[in-house]
């Protein structure tokens, strides 16, 4: 069981608009960024977000993240076939010295 | 182009040991904090252990502290896990990543293809 939590799936249709919730407590959110990484089945993560709410380059700004107080947010616009993921949010606890991913959250484009 | 590249893994009886590796490449491996994270067959990441940039300072999830060692060599461009009294729950693909030199050290910019190692009799 994860200590960052995400729902475990959501689903949206092709050219719509989903978010997916990070919820944490204050010895890890309130105080450290937030980054998010996307997993296509099979390859290696990506970081797609990273202090809350940057892009790396080459990453679209079909993909937003946002942070507020103890949770944190991932927005994906006009949703392609190929965002078919997981999606995890991660941060750092600054009183355990480690890093936290949350549990993940399987998109489906419907 | 920036490139890490995975070694070592395979499987071995619970108790016993192994060594991974990840040779980097494409970068100035010296200048990043390098991480190692697993994902169990099926299941989502999970972060394992960070190390910095001559490895003075290191980070480890509770379930590994104690039995698994992250190391570095900057002469050698080489990132190593050393994983002792190994469990079944260690079953798992090791990824290694570069940290971008940025804090909290959460962001991992280049990964490794993944190396699966497995526990079992």
């Amino acid at each position: 069981q994860s200590v960052l939590t995400q729902p475990p799936s959501v689903s949206a249709a092709p050219g719509q608009k989903v978010t997916i919730s990070c919820s944490g407590s204050s010895s890890n959110f309130e105080n450290n960024h937030v980054s998010w990484y996307q997993q296509l089945p099979g390859p290696a993560p990506k970081l797609l977000i990273f202090e809350n709410s940057k892009r790396p380059s080459g990453i679209p700004d079909r993909f937003s993240g946002s942070k507020s107080g103890t949770s944190a947010t991932l927005a994906i616009t006009g949703l392609q076939t190929e965002d078919e993921a997981d999606y995890y949010c991660v941060t750092w606890d600054s009183s355990l010295r480690a890093v936290l991913f949350g549990g993940g959250t399987k998109l489906t484009v419907l | 182009e920036v490139q890490l590249v995975e070694s070592g893994g395979g499987l071995v009886q619970p108790g016993g040991s192994l060594r991974l590796s990840c040779a980097a490449s494409g970068f100035t491996f010296r200048s990043n904090w390098m991480t190692w994270v697993r994902q169990a067959p099926g299941k989502g990441l999970e972060w394992v252990a960070n190390i910095n940039f001559d490895g003075s300072e290191t980070h480890y999830v509770d379930s590994v502290e104690g039995r698994f060692i992250i190391s570095r060599d900057n002469a050698k461009n080489s990132l190593y896990l050393q994983m002792n009294s190994l469990r079944a729950e260690d079953t798992a693909v090791y990824y290694c990543a570069r940290l971008m030199v940025l804090w909290p050290p959460i962001n991992f910019d280049y990964w490794g293809q993944g190396n699966l190692v497995t526990v079992s009799s």
